[in-house]
């Protein structure tokens, strides 16, 4: 299973929104929406920021939004703050009951 | 408040095997899945497999690890093991035990543990 591809950076100024790609195939993201976020700060382990594509775990900020449209998925961060530099990690469940993860991007604040 | 604690840095001469635990408190374990995610260094994350202590035991593993690696759990111990063999230097990594809940739905890591690194040279 090769993982889903992501751009390897996006960066944006404070206030303002960007949003992360994260493209699979039609034995992921394109067949469930079982597709989840993860926020990783330097030397930190990942913290759960999306579920099921747009669901929200309690305490996460209503600036991290996702969708889905066939087999990408996408994540935006709205008025971007200098906290939300850091790595971003998509995964999603395959049709093997396996799952997979993203290549990765890096978030800068400019 | 879900805990997950995980044992510490280990370092292995390449032909060895690995035996890292994870134990989990502050939500029933018999009710929760728990995955193994590694990560080396600068690199992305690659899922390695799982176990379903709501499903009895369940296991799955990524076809990548399938012939090296075994995760079991002790219930009374709400303990995970990930056991994998033959290392080699590119299995140098911090390794992740995170848990799956169901609070919500299935099919994501709810919780993380702090990770384990593991260093594999000769």
């Amino acid at each position: 299973q090769s993982a889903l591809t992501q751009p390897a950076s996006v960066s944006g100024s404070p206030g303002q929104s960007i949003t992360i790609s994260c493209t699979g195939t039609s034995t992921d993201i394109g067949t469930y929406n079982r597709v989840s976020w993860y926020q990783q700060h330097p030397a930190k382990a990942p913290k759960l920021i999306i579920y099921d594509v747009s669901g929200r775990p309690s305490g996460i900020s209503t600036r991290f939004s996702g969708s889905k449209s066939g087999n990408t998925a996408s994540l935006t961060i709205s008025g971007l703050q200098p906290e939300d530099e850091a790595d971003y990690y998509c995964s999603s469940y395959t049709t093997r009951s396996t799952y997979v993860f993203g290549s990765g991007t890096e978030v800068t604040v400019l | 408040q879900v805990q997950v604690v995980q044992s510490g840095t280990e370092v292995k001469t390449p032909g060895a095997s690995v035996k890292l635990s994870c134990k989990t408190s502050g939500y029933p374990f018999t009710k929760c899945a728990f995955q193994w995610v590694r990560q080396a260094p600068g690199q992305s994350l690659e899922w390695m497999g799982w176990i379903s202590a709501a499903a009895s035991g369940q296991t799955k593993y990524s076809q990548r690890f399938q012939d090296r690696v075994t995760i079991t759990m002790d219930t009374s111990a709400t303990t995970v093991y990930m056991d994998l063999r033959g290392l080699a230097s590119e299995d140098t990594a911090v390794y992740y035990c995170a848990v799956e809940t169901y609070i919500t739905s299935c099919c994501h890591f709810d919780y993380w543990g702090q990770g384990t690194l593991v260093t594999v040279s000769s």
